[in-house]
């Protein structure tokens, strides 16, 4: 079946531009995450959103970080006023939430540059 | 989530089992041992997860010690394909309202499949 999509899979912007990301979950699958990799660097949570239970935000690193998941399936992260140092790979993933375990599908990510 | 051990890097002849360990000495008695592996310029891939039983899929084999304080990945038959950093963690299977669904990665192993 279909896998975690991304789009677009590459983005550059100036500085101070906003950016919306897109993130497609596997179908029927209730938690979607957002995490950003810098380069050579680990895995940095953003946030989760699990049903329709209020998102974990807690690893969005400034207030211009927001994201959103519309009827429990696509899920738009968006950077206002982008810097520098928001660039990265932006990762979505997300599982079934059911069970007694919870692997995470992750998508092939976004590569954001801000110049 | 427990801290795990891995060798920084690992060599593997092409059609040779590549057998990758991994140590966990103060996982907890509802602690799984999970693998992901992330390939070059790719989002993460979920591979296997096991509690105390010796698993296999269609993409690898996961031996746990009694003790359940090592484990090791083994790829039957790597490819090339196969080159790519692969990462043990171990993490409670069910999220119980805290942020155990938060994943991270430590260095993992850098397998190299050589021709």
């Amino acid at each position: 079946g279909a896998g975690v999509s991304q789009s677009p899979s590459n983005k550059v912007t100036e500085k101070g531009k906003d950016v919306e990301l897109r993130c497609d979950p596997i179908s029927g699958h209730t938690a979607l995450y957002w995490y950003r990799q810098s380069l050579g660097q680990g895995l940095e949570f953003l946030i989760y959103f699990q049903g329709n239970s209020a998102p974990d935000k807690s690893g969005l690193p400034s207030d211009r970080f927001s994201a959103e998941r519309t009827g429990g399936s696509v899920s738009t992260l968006t950077i206002q006023r982008t810097q520098q140092e928001d660039s990265a790979v932006y990762l979505c993933a997300s599982s079934s939430g059911s069970g007694t375990s919870y692997e995470q599908y992750f998508g092939p990510g976004t590569r954001l540059t801000v110049t | 989530d427990a801290k795990t051990t891995q060798p920084p890097s690992m060599d593997c002849a092409e059609g040779r089992a590549a057998n990758l360990p991994c140590n966990h000495s103060t996982i907890s008695g509802n602690e799984y041992v999970y693998w992901y592996r992330q390939i070059h310029s790719q989002g993460p891939q979920y591979i296997i997860h096991g509690l105390k039983n010796n698993e296999t899929n269609e993409m690898a084999s996961l031996i746990i010690t009694e003790d359940r304080k090592s484990s090791t990945l083994i790829l039957p038959h790597a490819t090339l394909r196969d080159t790519a950093v692969y990462y043990c963690i171990v993490r409670e299977g069910k999220a119980r309202g805290g942020s155990n669904y938060k994943l991270t990665f430590g260095k993992g192993t850098l397998l190299t499949v050589n021709p």
